[in-house]
């Protein structure tokens, strides 16, 4: 596609839920960043991965979140045992270039709201 | 104290005024981003700044490494430029991720 593509725009989970939300990047692109942002609150990093590489998890809150990128394209976030605290919107991004050294094109977002 | 300050966090302004944001940042950096986000909508990246100045239409970003400072101007706005601005750096010597400020929000009126 043209840009970075989010699934599912919006998911309810109940408390105690797995959730998987999915980044396809743009094509080609080497990065790829998921960051969290609660509500009325710049977005937080989660972690980034250079093509297949997990390069940095520093982000990540707890071991219930996990990410994926197997084939270096498309990327999984998953949480497991979702808590109240997890409602947030989860942002994708992707850059051509490694270390972000390039512009950076953003998904929409998935929006999580976990009752 | 957060890495990245923005001000103001609110601005209000009527449409054909000159708007400045500001950034300041406590971290080395080796790129700073500007970022647009709309309500309900994505993120769209505006400037990526390492020096200097860039202009891209009635958008104006600087950079002042020494002070660690950017601002976002603004000419003649429009009621279409109501948004939340984020800044954004890219530490030096780190993996990539961005840090964010926490974003300003402006409304232009009619």
């Amino acid at each position: 596609g043209a840009g970075v593509s989010q699934s599912p725009r919006y998911k309810v989970a109940k408390r105690g839920q797995d959730v998987a939300l999915r980044c396809d990047p743009i094509s080609g692109h080497v990065s790829l960043f998921w960051y969290q942002q609660a509500l009325g609150q710049g977005p937080e990093f989660l972690t980034y991965f250079q093509n297949e590489a997990q390069l940095d998890k520093s982000g990540l809150p707890s071991d219930r979140f996990f990410a994926e990128r197997p084939e270096g394209s498309v990327s999984t976030l998953k949480i497991q045992r979702t808590q109240q605290e997890d409602s947030a919107v989860y942002l994708c991004a992707s850059s051509l270039l490694a270390e972000n050294t390039g512009e950076l094109f953003f998904g929409e977002g998935s929006r999580l709201t976990v009752l | 104290k957060n890495e990245v300050e923005q001000s103001p966090q609110n601005l209000t302004a009527q449409e054909g005024e000159f708007i400045t944001i500001n950034c300041s940042y406590s971290v080395g950096i080796s790129a700073l981003h500007w970022l647009q986000q709309h309500p309900g909508g994505g993120i769209v990246s505006l400037f990526m700044l390492s020096s200097g100045k860039k202009k891209h239409g009635r958008l104006i970003a600087t950079i002042n490494i020494q002070e660690k400072h950017s601002s976002l101007h603004i000419t003649a706005s429009h009621p279409r430029d109501s948004a939340v601005y984020i800044c954004a750096v890219k530490g030096s010597g780190n993996t990539g991720k961005l840090i964010f400020g926490q974003g300003t929000t402006l409304q232009v009126k009619p």
